[in-house]
């Protein structure tokens, strides 16, 4: 089975910092682009950012560059989303999503993990 | 970033109906667009990918159309297990983004 099991939310003061973690089992983790995205409760979904099966393409949503990083580490089939000087708009639901197409960056998200919660709260 | 404009934000509809739904891209994207749907407290599911093509899995009464910049999801004959929001996303380009969302409501 195809699973994807998000880590590492919890409550962080503004300005700290957090890493998320995301567990793949079930495929080739290093055949495909790997995802970010976020949900406040009650609002809608934001990509956040994307790394592609190799790492050699990443991607990051405006509102989160220069302070998050993404990154992958395939021999422990993990992917993770390190957050620094984090806001109060950081607030919210991250989700893991493995992309759709093997060896491609197309094609949107297939697979979704359960989510971890992020609160940014002084 | 490409901005994607999602009509209508709401929607009220009966089991049995045809509805529309659109999306708009601030610049041509191909056809690079897909749709999501998503449950209450429950993560999001593809639907459509390259904005026609049905992922595995999903009832044929959802098909998607449109290249360049507008798109559309259309569920042919609703069912009670659509009433939920509906988003499309682009990945033509990073910064990839999603639309605003449609919430499907009964009527």
């Amino acid at each position: 089975e195809v699973q994807l099991v998000e880590s590492g939310g919890g409550l962080v003061q503004p300005g700290m910092s957090l890493r998320l973690a995301c567990a793949a089992s079930g495929f080739i983790f290093d055949e495909y682009a790997m995802h970010w995205v976020r949900q406040v409760p009650g609002k809608g979904l934001e990509w956040v950012s994307g790394i592609s099966w190799n790492s050699a393409s990443i991607g990051y949503a405006d509102s989160v560059k220069g302070r998050f990083t993404i990154s992958r580490d395939n021999a422990k089939n993990s992917l993770y989303l390190q957050m620094n000087s984090l806001r109060a708009e950081d607030t919210a639901l991250y989700y893991c999503a493995k992309g759709t197409a093997i060896f491609q960056l197309l094609h949107g998200m297939d697979v979704w993990g359960q989510g971890t919660t992020v609160t940014v709260s002084s | 970033a490409i901005q994607m404009t999602q009509s209508p934000s709401s929607l009220s509809a009966s089991v049995g109906d045809r509805v529309t739904i659109t999306c708009r891209a601030s610049q041509g994207i191909r056809n690079d667009l897909g749709w999501y749907q998503q449950k209450p407290g429950k993560a999001p599911k593809l639907l459509i990918y390259a904005a026609s093509n049905l992922q595995s899995g999903v009832p044929s009464r959802f098909s998607g159309s449109g290249s360049g910049t507008d798109f559309t999801l259309t569920i042919s004959s609703l069912q009670p297990e659509d009433f939920a929001t509906y988003y499309c996303l682009q990945d033509s380009n990073y910064p990839y983004t999603f639309g605003q969302g449609t919430k499907l409501e009964i009527k």
